[in-house]
């Protein structure tokens, strides 16, 4: 079947504008969770959603970033008055359930904030 | 707060010679433990997962890692690699404990260069 898809796969946008990154995550998968990988670095978790509800925003850095899933299937990653801080490789990752314990991984939206 | 660490950033070998990848954790509360592997132009995926039970835990192409609770680590390992195995290799950790929500927190990588 169909993996995580996740469009666009690339994103170059101006400081200061607004950026909708979004997720498809595979069918039936309640759990996802979105990522963020700098250059050199490994993911960092910014969101995790079961169902249609934010369980754990711990890690999104300020309030510039927010997420949704209104009808627990379909996730977009929202980025307010984008900074240069920004670019990097967004990640998003859907699993059947928070306790399946496997992540499955999406290609990535690159994000290049000029 | 859970962190992860990998020791070598970058780790060449000639091929059919052995690898180690080393990953050391920190956390206050028990893990789970999770190898990933990043092909060039390819999503992150799973390559093996410590839950519980035997502390050696094997992937269908040959790796393996080990669980050491006094030593927190989870290094990888394979006998002999092959030029297919050059890839970005990840450790991840998840809290197994009451606030799991399954959230993985990642080690910086490590590249596998196989060289002919």
């Amino acid at each position: 079947g169909a993996g995580v898809s996740q469009t666009p796969s690339n994103k170059v946008t101006e400081k200061g504008k607004y950026v909708e990154l979004r997720c498809d995550p595979i069918s039936g998968h309640t759990a996802l969770y979105w990522y963020r990988q700098s250059l050199g670095q490994g993911p960092e978790f910014l969101i995790y959603f079961q169902g249609t509800g934010a369980a754990d925003d711990s890690g999104l850095p300020n309030d510039r970033f927010f997420a949704v899933r209104p009808e627990g299937s379909v996730s977009t990653l929202k980025i307010q008055r984008t900074e240069r801080g920004d670019s990097a490789m967004y990640l998003c990752a859907s699993s059947p359930h928070y306790t399946y314990n496997e992540q499955f991984f999406g290609p990535g939206t690159r994000l290049t904030v000029l | 707060a859970q962190s992860v660490t990998q020791l070598d950033s970058q780790v060449p070998v000639f091929e059919e010679a052995p690898v180690e990848l080393r990953c050391n954790y920190s956390s206050s509360v028990s893990v789970y433990l999770f190898w990933y592997v990043q092909y060039p132009n390819q999503g992150l995926q799973l390559l093996l997962k410590y839950l519980s039970g035997s502390t050696l835990v094997e992937s269908i192409n040959g790796f393996e890692a080990e669980f050491n609770k006094s030593q927190t680590s989870f290094h990888l390992r394979k006998p002999s690699v092959h030029i297919s195995d050059t890839a970005e290799y990840f450790c991840a950790v998840s809290d197994r404990g009451s606030s799991n929500t399954g959230k993985l927190i990642f080690g910086q990588g490590t590249t596998l260069q196989v060289k002919p």
